[in-house]
């Protein structure tokens, strides 16, 4: 089975402090992706990286950015928090839209990490 | 821009009844679509896809339906149990290079009466 783990399932941060949300997949995926995920508003792609140290913004990019070193780990980065950032963070794999057959733009979830920012 | 959204916000049947979820798509360039299974507390789960060369799709106890022409999707749940329970999502994407990332509708939530 596919396993994508993110560090954390609960996080408070105060106002300013930078912010790591990391996410490692074990099914060597070229693909990662960062959604935030909001009432009423589904999920919503804020990054994904297709490669290694390549990224691609999203729909809401503005006040993140990410990082991707290895292949396998995919992390989500907050500059400088804000209390609108309070959301639930899910972080997401695939493999390469290039490859033929049917599934292959599956995207696997972990659990989520939920982000308080007072 | 384009996205991809449900008509109903919240459903609710009776344990043994069949579901039907709907989702609306705009983008008449996705070919490739999903449905995910969300419980509580937990990330989105995959259920079932279809590319757009099919009308109809089955795995265990689900079907998925696509209309192109009105561009509708429709996830059915037979013999919905309490374990359906969740918020169900569709997902469209474009298939080949350009294009990796999917467009979530925004969620319907099942909820099964015993």
């Amino acid at each position: 089975d596919v396993k994508v783990t993110q560090s954390s399932r609960y996080l408070v941060k105060r106002t300013g402090e930078k912010v790591f949300l990391e996410c490692v997949q074990d099914m060597d995926h070229e693909n990662m992706f960062w959604y935030r995920q909001d009432p009423g508003l589904g999920l919503r792609l804020i990054y994904f990286s297709y490669d290694v140290k390549m990224k691609e913004k999203g729909d809401i990019p503005e006040g993140y950015s990410v990082s991707r070193e290895k292949k396998e780990r995919f992390s989500l980065i907050l500059e400088s928090a804000s209390t609108n950032q309070t959301s639930m963070y899910l972080c997401a794999s695939s493999l390469s839209p290039g490859l033929a057959g049917p599934g292959v733009n599956i995207q696997y979830f972990g659990a989520g990490t939920r982000l308080s920012v007072l | 821009g384009e996205s991809v959204g449900l008509h109903l916000p919240t459903l609710s049947v009776q344990e043994g009844d069949n579901s039907i979820i709907n989702c609306a798509y705009s983008n008449s360039a996705s070919d490739y679509f999903i449905w995910y299974k969300q419980e509580s507390g937990k990330g989105p789960q995959f259920i079932i896809d279809i590319r757009s060369n099919m009308d109809k799709r089955q795995g265990q106890r689900v079907t998925v339906l696509l209309n192109k022409t009105v561009k509708h999707l429709s996830l059915q749940i037979a013999a919905t149990q309490p374990g359906d329970s969740a918020v169900y999502f569709c997902a469209e994407n474009m298939s080949g290079p350009g294009r990796r990332a999917l467009t979530f509708g925004s969620g319907t939530r099942l909820q099964v009466q015993p």
